[in-house]
């Protein structure tokens, strides 16, 4: 399978742990983008990089997230200190951007954070 | 700022009906317009998009979307619904040179046997 893949699929943490999740994005897809979704809501964004660098965060990223993407390649989501309402579906996405604005985004199958 | 509004939260048909899903975005611009389907059990998956062109897109399993920028809409449409189309629809709209792709809060499709 070439598509995008997360780990864990699922996390079950209580309050004030911190957690990590993995994205590795389809090979040489050079954009990677990190989503949320709750119940009943499509997904957000919070973050995307081009490479290694961290082009736009979204307000909803608190200074309790940081996501890196060191090398160009994978990328990690940290949430520290968890609390309730971080419980969402994250999902990745990836696309390769070329010059032109046209890009299609493919995500991978999320990872299911509760928080208790 | 950007937004998507699906008009629809819980649609039920039964097989063989016709589908159409509203969706209306909020941007003056230029835009990328993108229906995903997210199937029971499965992540999401891009139906169809729209870039430029031929505002009538057609996507994989039958499904099209019109592009009207006058009314700012990218309808979804089946013209026969098979019970395995039954999955949650996410209307998406990447605006102008931003990367980031704001989507609607979904429809949820479910179909009778």
């Amino acid at each position: 399978d070439t598509g995008v893949s997360q780990d864990p699929r699922h996390k079950i943490t209580k309050r004030g742990q911190n957690v990590t999740f993995r994205c590795d994005p389809i090979s040489e897809h050079n954009r990677l983008y990190w989503y949320r979704q709750t119940l009943g809501q499509g997904p957000e964004f919070l973050t995307y990089f081009q490479n290694e660098a961290q082009l736009e965060k979204s307000r909803l990223l608190s200074d309790r997230f940081s996501a890196e993407r060191p090398k160009g390649s994978f990328s990690t989501l940290e949430i520290q200190r968890t609390e309730q309402g971080d419980s969402a579906m994250y999902l990745c996405a990836s696309s390769l951007a070329t010059s032109g604005p046209q890009e299609t985004q493919y995500f991978g199958p999320g990872t299911r954070l509760l928080v208790l | 700022a950007q937004s998507v509004s699906q008009h629809n939260h819980h649609v039920i048909l039964s097989e063989a009906a016709s589908l159409e899903l509203g969706c209306n975005y909020s941007y003056g611009g230029t835009v990328n317009l993108f229906w995903y389907v997210q199937y029971p059990g499965q992540h999401l998956q891009l139906l169809l998009k729209y870039f430029s062109g031929d505002p009538l897109v057609k996507g994989i399993k039958g499904f099209e979307a019109e592009f009207i920028k006058s009314k700012f809409s990218f309808n979804l449409r089946k013209p026969s619904v098979q019970w395995s189309d039954t999955a949650e629809y996410f209307c998406a709209v990447n605006a102008g040179s931003a990367s980031k792709i704001i989507f609607g809060s979904g429809t949820r499709l479910s179909i009778r046997p």
